[in-house]
């Protein structure tokens, strides 16, 4: 059975950093793309970014409002996914959640590239 | 970016009836668009990808069509554990991005 599981949350100051964690069983994380989506309160969905899998070099994509303060890694042995939050605004208070794509292996067609696995989310409280 | 625009925002509907959620997209996606299902405090769960292909293990009271820029969710025979929000989204260009949702109470 698939599974995500989120860590890492909770309430930080404007500025500072956060990593969340997100475990993943059942499958290998490294075969598939890997993404962050977040919720803020009482809102809709919001893409953060992904990584590619192994046999693409584990490449990244990111939504403007995190580029170049977010950063997505894995660590294979650890089968997990992090997400390094950098220069943390009010504005990125949200619950986080880790979802995989469900294509795998060296290519990813946008037929395939739909998220078939969510984790159950962690918030993240940006606040003094 | 592409503009996902979803429509109503909310509906009140009544057990059994047959509501239909529509999504349209700022730029043509071909069928690039999935479905999501969030419950309250839970994570979202897949309905329909492909605009028109049901998830294993998703009730057949879900389906969904639609191609290029006009998408629709239907769900047939509303039951109470079908009170949920649900989201368009496109997966064919970045940055992906979903439709506001539709509050759906029974």
């Amino acid at each position: 059975e698939v599974q995500l599981v989120e860590s890492g949350g909770g309430l930080v100051q404007p500025g500072g950093s956060l990593r969340l964690s997100c475990a993943a069983s059942g499958f290998t994380l490294s075969d598939h793309y890997m993404d962050w989506v977040r919720q803020a309160p009482g809102m809709g969905l919001e893409w953060v970014g992904r990584t590619r899998n192994k046999a693409n070099g584990y490449t990244t994509e990111y939504a403007a409002s995190v580029k170049g303060r977010f950063f997505i890694s894995t660590d294979d042995s650890r089968n997990s996914l992090y997400l390094q939050m950098n220069r943390l605004r009010t504005e990125d208070t949200a619950v986080y959640f880790c979802a995989r794509a469900h294509c795998s292996g060296a290519t990813c067609p946008w037929e395939e590239d739909y998220f078939d696995n969510w984790g159950q989310g962690a918030l993240v409280t940006v606040s003094s | 970016d592409i503009q996902m625009t979803q429509s109503p925002s909310s509906l009140s509907a009544s057990v059994g009836d047959r509501v239909t959620i529509t999504c349209r997209t700022s730029q043509g996606i071909s069928n690039n668009l999935a479905w999501f299902q969030q419950k309250p405090g839970k994570a979202p769960n897949l309905l329909i990808y492909g605009a028109s292909t049901l998830q294993s293990g998703v009730p057949s009271k879900f389906s969904g069509s639609g191609s290029g820029t006009y998408f629709t969710l239907t769900i047939s025979g509303l039951q109470p554990e079908d009170l949920a929000t649900y989201y368009c989204q496109q997966h064919n260009t970045y940055p992906l991005t979903f439709g506001g949702g539709t509050k759906v109470e029974i």
